[in-house]
């Protein structure tokens, strides 16, 4: 089975200020791993994908996440938030070529 | 770059109403999704169609129905709508390959918004 759960279900950081979103999961194969990103209104943006190559993964505007299999974590970070960051943030697991499972989010506030 | 075309992007029913979403996928992805997000949920795997055959089943209600034609759009089918089923409904489409064991990414519509009243 597979499951993934985000520690925290709000983050609020300064702009400018590192950004840490916490995920870890829990999966029977070797999952592939995501995080989407949804703006108030709008839909599901993908921001990186980990698929078993290079643990650290890049993804769009700035955002990367660490795959770590001792730890079973998959956190996002970005050194410097944007007023831009704040939205909601998806931390997603698959296993196979199925359907995705979502964990319950992590809204990110950015204080001026 | 072509997205993943959602229609119609509300909706507006009463209950026991029937509606139909339609979702075209990007081209030459042959995978569609769909997921319900309730407010303040995160989303909920519905089902999945590989090649116009249904290949996974999450948790749709017996009530809803979908299919994929062969220009690989899709259509979900609700009927006797109740007020549960207000939602935000997303369509995403990948390159699926039936049997992979790697997940191709997945790409999300930007949903209808279906209000029942």
């Amino acid at each position: 089975a597979q499951s993934v759960t985000q520690l925290d279900s709000h983050v609020s950081v300064s702009e400018g200020t590192p950004v840490l979103l916490r995920c870890n999961y829990s999966s029977s194969y070797s999952p592939s791993l995501f995080w989407y990103v949804q703006h108030p209104n709008k839909g599901l943006q993908l921001l990186l994908k980990y698929t078993s190559a290079a643990t650290l993964v890049k993804g769009i505007n700035g955002f990367e996440a660490e795959f770590k299999k001792s730890e079973t974590s998959f956190h996002l970070t970005k050194p410097s938030a944007h007023m831009s960051d704040a939205a909601e943030y998806f931390c997603v697991v698959s296993a196979g070529a199925n359907n995705l499972f979502f964990g319950t989010g992590t809204r990110l506030t950015v204080i001026p | 770059a072509a997205g993943v075309i959602q229609s119609p992007r509300h909706l507006i029913k009463e209950k026991r109403e029937t509606a139909t979403l339609k979702c075209y996928p990007i081209p030459r992805h042959d995978t569609v999704y769909w997921y319900q997000q309730g407010p303040g949920q995160d989303p909920q795997f519905l089902i999945s169609f590989y090649e116009k055959m249904q290949s996974d089943k999450g948790s749709i209600p017996d009530r809803f129905s979908a299919q994929q034609f062969s220009d690989y759009h899709s259509e979900l089918n609700m009927s006797s709508l109740e007020l549960g089923d207000s939602a935000l409904y997303f369509c995403a489409s990948s390159r699926g390959l039936a049997g992979a064991t790697t997940t191709d990414t997945q790409y999300f519509g930007p949903g209808t918004r279906l209000t029942v009243l």
